[in-house]
């Protein structure tokens, strides 16, 4: 099995300011990567698909990068409605999720 | 616009089983293959396995082997998740998503169903 890890667990940040959520792979992933968005009381929401490819809808503050190890979204200026988890996934052998990263207001 | 709907939340005994249903509207059924997620509690996001509606085939995680399993009626439009030998552990919201047949990133979710395992 894959295994995601998430850094960090916890993200305080201040409206306005930049974000940036890490995502290491056990094994190479390849592009096969996805990040997604929870807030409370919703289902996940696709953010990212392809390591960098936005979703349809997502705003361009939001950027995924990396490939093979190690990913990372980057929200380039928190709006109130970016609080969050974000969660990190791999579509390469079967489907594995990272444990989350909660990023709330400073 | 593809929409997924689940079934309502249940709450059952240990030793009980569940079924919980998915309907996909807005598209044909049998394009996508059709996921489950479990979260439970402080837990992270678990995929549980998959049915493929047009010929009924099902995956289904390891860690569900034997007490899972996924079904599909293509006349409704609709899937089935039936988790069975419940105990506490399986407390948790169950997501059902569509992921079409030439991608594999899962976009749309349904809303998810609570199932509370409680003697």
């Amino acid at each position: 099995e894959i295994v995601m890890t998430q850094s960090p667990a916890t993200l305080s940040v201040s409206p306005g300011e930049r974000a940036t959520l890490s995502c290491r792979a056990s094994q190479s992933v390849s592009s096969n990567f996805a990040w997604y968005q929870q807030k409370p009381g919703q289902a996940p929401r696709l953010l990212i698909y392809g390591a960098s490819t936005r979703a349809t809808g997502v705003p361009a503050r939001f950027t995924g990068s990396g490939s093979g190890t190690e990913f990372t979204l980057t929200i380039s200026s928190l709006q109130s409605e970016d609080f969050a988890v974000y969660y990190c996934q791999q579509y390469h052998n079967l489907w594995t999720f990272g444990q989350g990263t909660k990023v709330e207001i400073k | 616009e593809v929409l997924l709907v689940q079934s309502g939340a249940e709450v059952k005994k240990p030793g009980s089983s569940v079924k919980i249903s998915c309907k996909v509207s807005g598209t044909s059924f049998s394009d996508y293959y059709i996921h489950w997620v479990q979260q439970a509690p402080g837990k992270r996001l678990e995929w549980m396995g998959l049915v493929d509606p047009e010929d009924g085939n099902t995956l289904y995680a390891e860690k569900f082997q034997g007490r899972l399993s996924f079904s599909a009626d293509t006349s409704t439009d609709t899937a089935y998740m039936e988790l069975s030998s419940l105990r506490s552990e399986d407390t948790a919201i169950y997501y059902c998503v569509a992921v079409g047949t030439n991608y594999a990133w899962f976009d749309p979710w349904g809303q998810g169903t609570l199932v509370t395992v409680s003697s």
